[in-house]
């Protein structure tokens, strides 16, 4: 069966660092990528997506790389702040939430 | 942005009470929300998909009946735990699809403890 999972359920990060959160897929059928954010009480809040014709994806201090060939995918998170403190998941198409990274920032 | 607003954020009842979860798009119009759930530290697991004037789709585990949900208009959706006990105590959160199909739009969730 198809299954998104994360490498690492724990990740933690000097302020000012970058981070990456990475993310595996097990299907080849996945055509559509998304990281969200989850802060503590709240809903996942969306980060960045990407698409399989697509091996790399740049926002506001994240990049999204997705490597098609070992089914895999990072978020990476330059000068990583306190606020960036999170769980992290990546979602295939638009249902499939992965494991989950929770990634703590120190000062 | 989308928003999607959820309510109540959080409740407590006893054991047996029915408890209503409502779930609003606010500034479009989604004919498709979802409903998780999420217990701690862990993933969001799909628990059924809201379709605007038609029965939902409930995932495989389940209980339709258990879990009544309604969406009587393109901008609410609303989620029925019935005759709740303390297993079904859990975080829920709904999300919704604006009519462009991006990505959901989350709402801030619905911590519901049972007595």
């Amino acid at each position: 069966g198809e299954s998104v999972g994360l490498h690492l359920p724990t990740l933690s990060v000097q302020e000012g660092d970058n981070s990456i959160i990475n993310c595996a897929y097990s299907n080849s059928a996945s055509d559509y990528f998304i990281w969200y954010k989850q802060e503590s009480g709240k809903g996942p809040q969306f980060i960045i997506d990407i698409r399989s014709n697509m091996d790399k994806r740049q926002g506001q201090r994240v990049t999204v790389l997705l490597n098609k060939t070992v089914k895999h995918l990072s978020l990476q998170i330059a000068a990583t702040q306190p606020g960036d403190s999170a769980v992290y998941f990546c979602v295939r198409g638009k249902l499939i939430f992965g494991q989950g990274t929770e990634l703590s920032v120190k000062p | 942005g989308a928003v999607v607003s959820q309510h109540p954020s959080w409740v407590i009842c006893k054991s047996g009470t029915s408890v209503k979860i409502e779930c609003r798009s606010l500034d479009f119009q989604a004919t498709t929300m979802f409903w998780y759930r999420q217990f701690p530290k862990q993933s969001l697991m799909l628990m059924a998909t809201s379709n605007e004037g038609s029965k939902a789709t409930y995932e495989q585990g389940v209980e339709k009946d258990k879990f009544l949900i309604n969406h009587a208009s393109l901008t609410l959706s609303t989620l029925t735990v019935t005759s709740a006990h303390p297993e079904d105590s859990s975080f829920y959160i709904c999300s919704a699809l604006d009519p462009d199909n991006q990505p959901q739009h989350f709402g801030d969730g619905t911590r519901l403890s049972i007595l």
